[in-house]
């Protein structure tokens, strides 16, 4: 059984440059949870998803940042115009009842 | 929001000891896991615990939820144990929700 797959793992953009994340939750589970995590933090609650709806978008900064998850396909992460204090690791989790699976992160590096 | 503390910050313990982990939470929950998150980033999954004991070879835990507590063990701690280890909560409101992390506690396994 698959588990929760990001890509890419690693993403250099420069600054101004757009990044897409993206998340493919593990199968039968329609719940996707983005989380950012910065350099010796801990990890924060971003936007919370189901299929073609964004339920809690309440971690989420109010510019640049957007998410989605459509019907068809993974959910995708969007940072346009990055700032290096964008730079972190992104994670993903998805659910089907209660337990939180996470992926391996995709790795933003703002240059 | 719901509050969530992790001690100690930081732990070093020589290869066959044991340790406790602590996690307080501020209000009931529905979801309380643990993570590992090893030195290359990467989280995993340990345990589902939002009440009562669980075991998983060398790592058990133990929820007190009346008390707002969880407990993680180490026992004959080996050098691939060494990480960071999240307490991660969603509080008690009736639907799944994100998950708060605490600050961890980051723990080094020497020879």
């Amino acid at each position: 059984n698959a588990g929760v797959m990001q890509n890419p793992r690693h993403l250099v953009r420069r600054r101004g440059q757009e990044a897409r994340l993206r998340c493919s939750p593990m199968k039968g589970h329609s719940h996707v949870y983005w989380y950012r995590q910065l350099p010796e933090e801990g990890l924060k609650f971003m936007v919370y998803l189901q299929k073609e709806n964004i339920i809690d978008e309440s971690g989420m900064p109010k510019e640049r940042f957007s998410a989605e998850f459509p019907k068809e396909g993974p959910s995708i992460l969007r940072i346009q115009q990055v700032v290096r204090g964008d730079s972190a690791a992104y994670f993903c989790a998805s659910r089907n009842y209660y337990e939180q699976y996470f992926g391996p992160g995709t790795r933003l590096t703002v240059t | 929001g719901i509050q969530v503390e992790q001690s100690p910050p930081d732990l070093i313990l020589q290869e066959g000891a044991n340790s406790t982990l602590r996690c307080n939470f501020s209000d009931s929950v529905n979801n309380l896991q643990w993570f590992h998150q090893n030195p290359w980033g990467q989280l995993i999954n340990l345990f589902y615990i939002p009440s009562g004991t669980k075991q998983n070879g060398r790592l058990s835990a133990t929820t007190v939820a009346t008390e707002r507590y969880s407990l993680l063990y180490i026992s004959s701690s080996q050098t691939t144990d060494s990480g960071v280890y999240f307490c991660a909560v969603a509080p008690n409101t009736g639907t799944a929700s994100k998950l708060t992390f605490g600050t961890g506690t980051r723990l080094q396994v020497t020879l």
